[in-house]
């Protein structure tokens, strides 16, 4: 089925190490984004991607670096995480008419 | 202030009409949408206006926009248990084409 697909759906880190969340759309849509959701916060916006080749700096961008790979895959990269950074992620494309969006990573830092 | 308000909660009977508000600020918004988060997986689009509409109905959902008031409403007939889920509202402003989400309304149907 076309959609949004993240992996890992669920990770666990201690603080100071790396990992890299994974994202790929079959939508052809130019833009690509990811966030993150906290009780009581809503989303935030981390970065964002116009189009193959830009990336874009979101609301909550510290802590955390993008790769637009090619027009369908965008990962987000955690180089030394921290607690601060347990929540879960989600990636989203986007057309005129709305997202769609993945069904999210649960990220544990311990 | 925030951008898209939405009040946290709401609880309704089963079988009962639910309506869902939201307030925006932005004049120039140019679509706004409604996404249902069920638990454990991400938001769904279920709806969409745009800015230059008053209503939009499709099947149980109904979107009625107010942009004197900067206002959007989402009301779901004959509720039912499967409705319980997080709404959020969203606006996408002029201009840009990134949407702005609200903290969302988490609905609860109740027998």
């Amino acid at each position: 089925n076309a959609g949004v697909t993240q992996t890992p759906k669920f990770q666990v880190l201690k603080t100071g190490q790396s990992m890299t969340l994974q994202c790929a759309q079959d939508m052809n849509h130019n833009s690509m984004y990811w966030y993150r959701q906290d009780p009581g916060m809503g989303l935030r916006l981390i970065y964002y991607s116009a189009s193959e080749g830009t990336t874009d700096k979101g609301e909550v961008p510290n802590g955390y670096n993008v790769s637009r790979l090619n027009k369908r895959e965008f990962s987000l990269r955690l180089e030394s995480a921290a607690p601060s950074q347990t929540s879960v992620y989600f990636c989203a494309s986007t057309s005129e008419e709305g997202y769609t969006f993945g069904s999210g990573t649960r990220l544990t830092v311990v | 202030g925030e951008d898209v308000e939405q009040s946290l909660f709401l609880s309704v009977r089963e079988g009962d009409s639910s309506v869902i508000n939201c307030t925006y600020t932005d004049s120039s918004s140019t679509y706004l949408y409604w996404y249902k988060q069920e638990p454990g997986a991400g938001l769904q689009l279920l709806t969409y206006i745009f800015s230059n509409m008053d209503m939009k109905q499709d099947q149980r959902l109904t979107v009625l926009l107010n942009k004197k008031d900067k206002h959007l409403s989402l009301r779901i007939a004959d509720t039912q248990t499967g409705d319980s889920a997080i709404y959020f509202c969203a606006e996408r402003k002029g201009g840009s084409y990134i949407p702005t989400f609200g903290r969302g309304t988490s609905l609860i149907v109740h027998p």
